[in-house]
């Protein structure tokens, strides 16, 4: 069974501009969630996209934003970019809330370098 | 807000040592527990998870136990190996799974031959 699939590897971006980072889940699971690990920050909750829609944010501006396509795959946009969004985006997947224990399957990463 | 607590080392042990790597929580709810796993420059690995009390989770030697008077998840291994070394997260899961998985800061284990 694949796992979870990130594109691409590495971004490397100037400030001010716009990344895109994308996410495949599991087959068969339909929520996605996005985090950053930035240095020194630990992993922090970005968003959660359940069924194509928006569930939930953490405590980021809105020029974080996302969707999430009919085959739930879903998109990262970090619009405006600043140096401190220099950071390994990690994407989840996971079982539709009330189908499994929570539990959630990690990609390998997007190492975005903001210069 | 929730929020889990775990020493960020690193540690170090030797090869078959016996490792403890601590773990507490503070949670709203009755959450989900988990270990994770990051080896350098890859993702995170789901290493073991308990969902209720006094539940044990365990995997390739690993084990914890959730244990919710002490509000406590510690990571155990009798025998750790070389390949064993690498960043270990705890954490939660309230149920929904709303706000995502909340982590501690990461342990860092280095094992020496």
């Amino acid at each position: 069974e694949a796992g979870v699939t990130q594109s691409p590897t590495h971004l490397i971006k100037t400030r001010g501009q716009q990344a895109t980072l994308r996410c495949s889940p599991i087959s068969g699971h339909t929520s996605v969630y996005w985090y950053q690990q930035a240095l020194g920050l630990g992993l922090q909750f970005l968003l959660w996209y359940d069924e194509g829609e928006e569930r939930n944010r953490g405590n980021f501006p809105p020029r974080f934003s996302g969707r999430q396509f009919p085959n739930y795959s879903s998109e990262l946009n970090v619009n405006a970019l600043e140096l401190e969004d220099s950071a390994l985006y990690l994407c989840a997947s996971s079982l539709a809330p009330g189908q499994g224990n929570y539990e959630q399957y990690f990609g390998p990463g997007t190492r975005l370098t903001v210069t | 807000g929730d929020s889990v607590t775990q020493m960020e080392g690193p540690v170090t042990l030797s090869e078959e040592a016996f490792l403890t790597i601590n773990c507490t929580y503070t949670a709203t709810g009755y959450p989900s527990l988990f270990w994770y796993v990051q080896y350098p420059g890859e993702g995170l690995q789901l290493l073991l998870k308990a969902t209720k009390a006094d539940d044990k989770g365990s995997n390739k030697g690993f084990e914890a136990t959730y244990r919710k008077e002490t509000t406590s998840f510690h990571l155990e291994k009798g025998s750790v190996q070389v390949s064993d070394s690498a960043v270990y997260f705890c954490a939660l899961s309230e149920i929904g799974g709303a706000d995502g998985l909340t982590f501690g800061k990461g342990t860092h284990l280095i094992i020496q031959p």
